[in-house]
């Protein structure tokens, strides 16, 4: 199976900053099929990007994603208090679906 | 809106089963698959299972393709797991949800609300 490995684990920063998240899949994916989600304490998870750096409807434009092959990036231009949450990044270019193990957004 | 509604949380002993309800709103089932994805307590995101109902055709992590069962019903718009052999690691919220079915994926864009599932004795 293809290991998505995000990091850093946490990430701490202060509203207004930039933020970087990584994520490394093992083999080569499809750009098309590399997604970002975000999960707030008690919710289900949200789609942010598909396609490796499409916004999905609704998703502000702080947001954005890029990257191709193995390396992946999701940016967060200026945060807003309510960006901090657990991100994940997901394949699903090859069964089994994988998701990466999360980067904790934490409030420095 | 679409929609992914699922069934309530489930109490269960160790050894029995569980099934889990999810019902789609709209064309859903007519253009996508429908994922199964569970989150044991203060852990990430694991996918499980998936099926296309159109076609009714399944496919499943390796870890649990001897112990769960996915269907689908098109005529209610309604996805089901069973989770057979329950023990204590099964305890998790387990979510649903939907992707298109195409050569591209455009991501998870409708989850569930998540089910509870207690495995205790």
């Amino acid at each position: 199976e293809i290991v998505m490995t995000q990091s850093p684990a946490t990430l701490s920063l202060s509203p207004g900053e930039r933020a970087t998240l990584s994520c490394r899949a093992s083999q080569s994916v499809s750009t098309g099929s590399l997604s970002w989600y975000q999960q707030k304490l008690g919710q289900a998870p949200r789609l942010l990007i598909y396609g490796a750096s499409t916004r999905a409807a609704g998703i502000p434009a702080r947001f954005s994603g890029s990257g191709s092959g193995t390396d992946f990036t999701l940016t967060i231009s200026s945060l807003q208090p309510e960006d901090f949450a657990v991100y994940y990044c997901l394949q699903d270019y090859k069964l089994p679906v994988t998701f990466g193990q999360g980067t904790k957004l934490e409030i420095k | 809106q679409v929609q992914l509604v699922q069934s309530g949380t489930e109490v269960k002993t160790p050894g029995s089963s569980v099934t889990v309800s999810c019902q789609a709103s709209g064309d859903t089932f007519n253009s996508h698959a429908i994922n199964w994805v569970r989150q044991a307590p203060g852990q990430g995101l694991e996918w499980m299972a998936r099926i296309i109902p159109l076609v009714g055709r399944t496919h499943f992590a390796q870890k649990f393709q001897d112990r769960i069962t996915v269907t689908a019903d098109r005529s209610t718009s309604t996805a089901y797991m069973e989770v057979r052999s329950l023990r204590s690691e099964d305890t998790a919220l387990y979510y649903c949800a939907r992707v298109i079915v195409g050569a591209d994926s455009e991501g998870f864009d409708c989850w569930g609300q998540g089910t509870l599932v207690i495995v205790s004795s």
